[in-house]
């Protein structure tokens, strides 16, 4: 069964700018959540997605938001960049969500704001 | 206070031996304790989870949990220098979210 997938593995982009970053859960898995890892702050939790509705999200600006689309699949939208956006992006998924579910991670989308 | 601790490390043991990580948690209604593995540039990599009060053993590593502490911890036994990573505690809150601590970083010396 393959793994979570996200893409793109790279991105650099420049303050102001918007960008997009996609994940697709291990196949079955309806529950998607997203992280920022920085090495100041750790992994923090963005948000969790499950049959296209957020049920959670973390304590971040509203410049980051999400979505889900029925095929499970999801993004992240980050507006305005600022430096400090700069972080490695985790998605995660699971099957439902369910504190009983095991949580899998992707390789990471690593965003660098110049 | 933070609602996941751990200590940062680094923790260094000499191979064969067992290494302990101890992790804290805030929230008592907190449900379910997942040990993951980090290595250097990589995603972390899920080891265990455990939700009962007690131990669970997975081959070299048992997971510990004592509710009424808010206390989970992991031991490897036999430490390998292949275990040297960061390994971070995960609190699934019930609210179909999970916070982690910051990491222990493991160094296992050959």
């Amino acid at each position: 069964k393959a793994g979570v997938t996200q893409t793109p593995r790279y991105l650099i982009k420049t303050r102001g700018q918007q960008v997009t970053l996609s994940c697709s859960p291990i196949s079955g898995h309806r529950s998607v959540s997203w992280y920022q890892q920085t090495p100041g702050q750790g992994l923090q939790f963005l948000f969790e997605y499950f049959s296209e509705t957020q049920r959670n999200k973390g304590n971040f600006p509203g410049r980051f938001s999400g979505r889900q689309f029925s095929n499970s699949r999801s993004e992240m939208n980050v507006s305005t960049l600022e430096l400090g956006d700069s972080a490695l992006y985790l998605c995660a998924s699971s099957l439902f969500g369910y504190s009983n579910n095991e949580q899998f991670f992707g390789p990471g989308t690593r965003l660098t704001v110049l | 206070q933070k609602e996941v601790e751990q200590n940062s490390g680094p923790l260094s043991v000499p191979e064969g031996a067992i290494a302990s990580l101890n992790c804290t948690y805030s929230d008592r209604g907190s449900q379910s304790f997942f040990w993951y593995r980090q290595y250097s540039g990589k995603s972390p990599e899920l080891i265990m989870f455990i939700y009962s009060n007690g131990d669970k053993e997975d081959g070299r590593f048992t997971a510990q949990l004592n509710k009424a502490s808010q206390y989970v911890s992991l031991l490897i036994r036999d430490s390998q220098p292949s275990d040297s990573a960061t390994y971070l505690c995960a609190v699934h809150t019930g609210g179909f979210k999970t916070i982690f601590g910051a990491g222990t970083r493991l160094f296992v010396k050959a």
